[in-house]
């Protein structure tokens, strides 16, 4: 089993549409949880964090279930400048020397 | 203010030969990192740098090699590539290994080993 697992999709979804993703972990010690967004043939970049109490960017936002292990970014009102892959990434800790563990993305493409 | 840039953009080798990619970062950042991006898979770690002179392996440290000489240079060697390595390769770079710290990218390396 993969340790971040996400839906390779792609995502095909019209301009302004809500789209949403979801992203699974296996390690349950993990200590913090990130969305980089990469753009073809580009090098990825951190979109946002994401706590433990969910968290808000404009249009985007993060939630956390450590409970069940899964992390969720929603997209609201879809710009065309939104396509790219989104990256699930997890930190498993100090004690596995706080290396990121990447997912191997969501592509998203929106359409007009 | 560069960021984090690589050395080469693009590079097309024979089996068998060697090559050095160059990492540099003008952002004083502590930590480094070598990742390989392969089609339907997540970055994965290759070496990384927690401090100049010191090195330590990742996931899929075998047939790399690297040096950080220097803070702001991190080096990987392939010494006998071999066509496995095909890939694109990502260096980063933060600023400390703290649990939200963000990574910074450098813009890839596309090496094909034919």
């Amino acid at each position: 089993r993969k340790e971040v697992e996400q839906d390779p999709g792609p995502f095909n979804v019209p301009e302004g549409a809500t789209v949403a993703f979801n992203c699974t972990y296996s390690n349950s010690a993990s200590q913090s949880f990130f969305w980089y967004r990469q753009d073809c043939r580009k090098e990825p970049k951190l979109l946002m964090s994401v706590y433990s109490s969910g968290n808000e960017d404009g249009r985007f936002t993060a939630q956390l279930n450590r409970a069940s292990q899964y992390i969720s970014l929603l997209i609201r009102d879809s710009k065309l400048s939104d396509s790219a892959t989104y990256l699930c990434v997890v930190n498993p800790g100090v004690e596995y020397g706080n290396k990121l563990v990447f997912g191997a993305g969501t592509i998203l493409r929106v359409k007009s | 203010n560069a960021g984090v840039t690589q050395t080469p953009k693009f590079r097309v080798l024979k089996t068998g030969q060697s090559m050095t990619l160059l990492c540099a970062q003008d952002m004083n950042h502590e930590y480094m990192y070598w990742y390989r991006q392969d089609p339907g898979m997540g970055l994965r770690l290759i070496h990384y740098s927690v401090g100049e002179g010191t090195t330590a392996k990742g996931e899929v440290p075998d047939g790399y090699n690297v040096s950080r000489l220097k803070k702001q240079n991190f080096l990987l060697g392939l010494e006998s590539a071999a066509p496995s390595q095909t890939s694109v390769y990502f260096c980063a770079s933060s600023p400390t290994r703290g649990t939200y710290n963000e990574q910074f990218f450098g813009p890839g390396t596309r090496l094909t080993v034919l």
